[in-house]
């Protein structure tokens, strides 16, 4: 079980390129999410998608979208990257939540990406 | 705004001791909470869920509690070893926000043999 997936595991980009982040999950899951960390800040929500052909903006979306190509996969792309957006990505997936019940968050390994 | 503090931000211990983190929001109308591990350069993995409704949940030497009411949930680790070693983080699931997660900043936790 490969759970939640990551790729690339590292990016050095040059301010001003663009990239994608590619995130995609085997747990047939809802929801997915895109967080960044940052030392002293804890983890940060991006965007999210609470199901297949739905997104919304989270805590800190400027500079950042997201495709949600299918329920499997959801990227995460930067049109033209800062120095700012230096961070740690982690992509997540957990069953929908409906009610008061819910399952965990499954997260990946992470990208860590360098804007120079 | 939902804010969550964990406290302390480090912690240094002996092989053996038993441990209390804490975690405290500020919004108490929350659907659950979860603790999460974190090791150098990797992901987060997932410990424990407590549902809104519970007191409190067990996993091996884990005991991770939740009064809703105070804002507060500490996870117990008993008997600690080197390999308990990591970053700890708290998030609450908030119903002002949908689906998403408030996380802590952590408390990076050291075991010594």
């Amino acid at each position: 079980n490969a759970g939640v997936t990551q790729t690339p595991k590292f990016q050095v980009l040059k301010t001003g390129q663009s990239m994608t982040l590619q995130c995609a999950q085997d747990m047939n899951h809802n929801s997915m999410y895109w967080y960044r960390q940052d030392p002293g800040m804890g983890l940060r929500l991006i965007y999210y998608s609470a199901s297949e052909g739905t997104t919304d903006k989270g805590e800190v979306p400027n500079g950042y979208n997201v495709s949600r190509l299918n329920k499997r996969e959801f990227s995460l792309r930067l049109e033209s990257a800062a120095p700012s957006q230096t961070s740690v990505y982690f992509c997540a997936s957990s069953e929908a939540l409906m009610g008061h019940r819910d399952s965990p968050l499954h997260f990946g390994n992470g990208t860590r990406l360098t804007v120079t | 705004k939902q804010e969550v503090t964990q406290i302390p931000a480090a912690l240094s211990v002996p092989e053996g001791e038993n441990l209390v983190l804490n975690c405290s929001f500020t919004d108490s109308a929350i659907y659950n909470l979860q603790w999460f591990r974190q090791d150098p350069g990797k992901g987060l993995t997932s410990l424990l869920l407590i549902q809104s409704s519970q007191r409190e949940q067990t996993s091996g030497r884990l005991n991770a509690s939740l009064d809703k009411s105070s804002g507060r949930s500490t996870l117990y680790i008993a008997a600690s070893q080197p390999g308990d070693s990591a970053t700890y983080l708290c998030a609450v699931r908030e119903k002002s926000s949908g689906d998403k997660l408030t996380f802590g900043t952590g408390t990076r936790l050291a075991v010594r043999p």
